[in-house]
């Protein structure tokens, strides 16, 4: 199976820093890669596909890059409602796996 | 609008069977691969199960493969998970979410299944 490895687990950040979150996968997943952001007890709202294409109605603050098998989520300035927890996740293959999540919180 | 909708018995011994439906809405089901997800209590996600949209192919996680089922009943626009065998580690909730070819594009609210004597 395609293991994803996500970091860092938590990170502190205030509201208009810039943050960046990094998913690295064990093999090429051919960009076939998804961002997604959790609030506690709802469900997960995807953010961005295909390791950099922005889903409509997703703030342009929120940005995806790649290179290889290591992906990157960047938040340009963190505002109040960002502070959540993000997962990404691989649909290269049928067999899914998420990375294990980064809890962005307030410092 | 697209709603996905989960039910089924919260509560189930260690060694029990629950089924968990999910009734589907806002969008042509029978084209769209529907999919499994659980999150156990301050977890993370973990992908359990895919049925392609024309039912004719499946997909498990190795972690419920042989114990889980998935089908999938396009009349009623309903998706099932059949869980054998539980366990106190299968206690999570358990996301029914659709294919969208890029991820999961929606997401049912999740049901809370929990393992216990």
């Amino acid at each position: 199976d395609i293991q994803m490895t996500q970091s860092p687990s938590t990170l502190s950040a205030s509201v208009g820093d810039r943050v960046t979150i990094t998913c690295r996968a064990s093999e090429d997943i051919s960009r076939y890669l998804a961002w997604y952001q959790q609030k506690p007890g709802k469900a997960p709202k995807i953010l961005i596909h295909k390791a950099s294409t922005l889903e409509s109605g997703v703030p342009s603050r929120f940005s995806g890059s790649d290179s290889g098998t290591e992906f990157t989520l960047t938040i340009s300035s963190l505002q109040p409602d960002d502070f959540a927890t993000y997962y990404c996740q691989q649909y290269n293959s049928y067999f899914w796996t998420f990375g294990q999540g980064t809890k962005v919180e307030m410092k | 609008e697209v709603q996905l909708v989960e039910s089924g018995r919260g509560l189930v011994r260690p060694g029990g069977s629950l089924r968990l439906s999910c009734v589907a809405s806002g969008f042509t089901f029978s084209k769209y691969a529907m999919v499994w997800v659980r999150q156990a209590p301050g977890k993370g996600l973990e992908w359990l199960s895919t049925m392609s949209g024309s039912g004719g192919s499946t997909y498990y996680a190795g972690s419920v493969r042989g114990r889980f089922t998935i089908s999938r009943d396009d009349s009623r626009n309903t998706v099932y998970l059949q869980m054998n065998s539980l366990r106190v580690d299968d206690t999570a909730t358990y996301f029914c979410a659709k294919d969208g070819g890029r991820g999961v594009d929606y997401w049912g609210r999740g049901i809370l299944v929990t393992v216990s004597s």
